[in-house]
């Protein structure tokens, strides 16, 4: 079974517009982590956050802010007022605390950005 | 500093080459990864060294062997590799295993012909 769920595959919005990008996951661990990451087209992941699971305070960096809801298993991606250097494709990650070497990552939803 | 870098940047090679990646941190981590890309997809994981021990091998095939002569360098050595393993090759590092986030490099784009 996909631990992490990304049902958005593809999103394309207007420059400026806000954008939210989807993460479900499932685990049976108490203690667990969860991560998002960019990957621009030249390749390289950059980490953008980690967030533990006894820690739903939503957080805000810049133009980004995610929303952690344990209730729902969702760990969402805001992006707003969108720029065309946003364009890249987004992973959600889930670590678990007794499988604790292994990223499960979402297959990726891909924004462009258009100017 | 933050960076994990790898070279080569670009590879081809035939299937009777013998290559190499290399991966390097400076960030005192003791846990480092390769991962494979294919194109539109995550990234897989397919060795963990912890403490320039392995400790994970995903089922990987014998022609992909990793090696990691000391905490801050990781190798890959390629054999009689297949097309199908063209592929973006990603290095990471993490503070330890567990919980910490990765830190990758900018991959290697392979091509097997």
């Amino acid at each position: 079974a996909q631990k992490v769920t990304q049902a958005q595959t593809e999103i394309s919005v207007v420059e400026k517009e806000d954008v939210t990008l989807d993460c479900v996951y499932e685990t049976r661990d108490t203690t667990y982590y969860l991560f998002w990451y960019k990957q621009p087209p030249s390749g390289e992941l950059v980490f953008l956050i980690r967030r533990n699971s006894f820690d739903e305070q939503n957080e805000i960096s810049g133009r980004y802010s995610w929303n952690f809801q344990k209730s729902t298993s969702s760990f969402n991606f805001t992006i707003t007022a969108s720029q065309v250097v946003d364009s890249a494709v987004y992973f959600c990650a889930l670590s678990e605390a007794h499988t604790g070497n292994q990223f499960y990552f979402g297959t990726g939803t891909s924004l462009t950005v258009i100017p | 500093d933050t960076e994990v870098t790898q070279t080569p940047k670009h590879l081809v090679m035939g299937m009777t080459n013998k290559k190499s990646l290399k991966c390097e941190q400076h960030m005192g981590h003791r846990a480092m990864y390769w991962y494979k890309q294919k194109a539109k997809k995550p990234p897989e994981l397919m060795f963990v060294y912890s403490y320039e021990k392995l400790s994970i091998n995903e089922s990987v095939p014998s022609r992909f062997s990793p090696e990691c002569p000391n905490s801050s360098l990781l190798n890959l050595h390629l054999h009689a590799l297949q097309p199908e393993d063209s592929a973006l090759y990603l290095c990471a590092s993490s503070k330890t295993t567990g919980l910490h986030e990765q830190f990758f490099g900018p991959g290697t784009r392979l091509t097997v012909l």
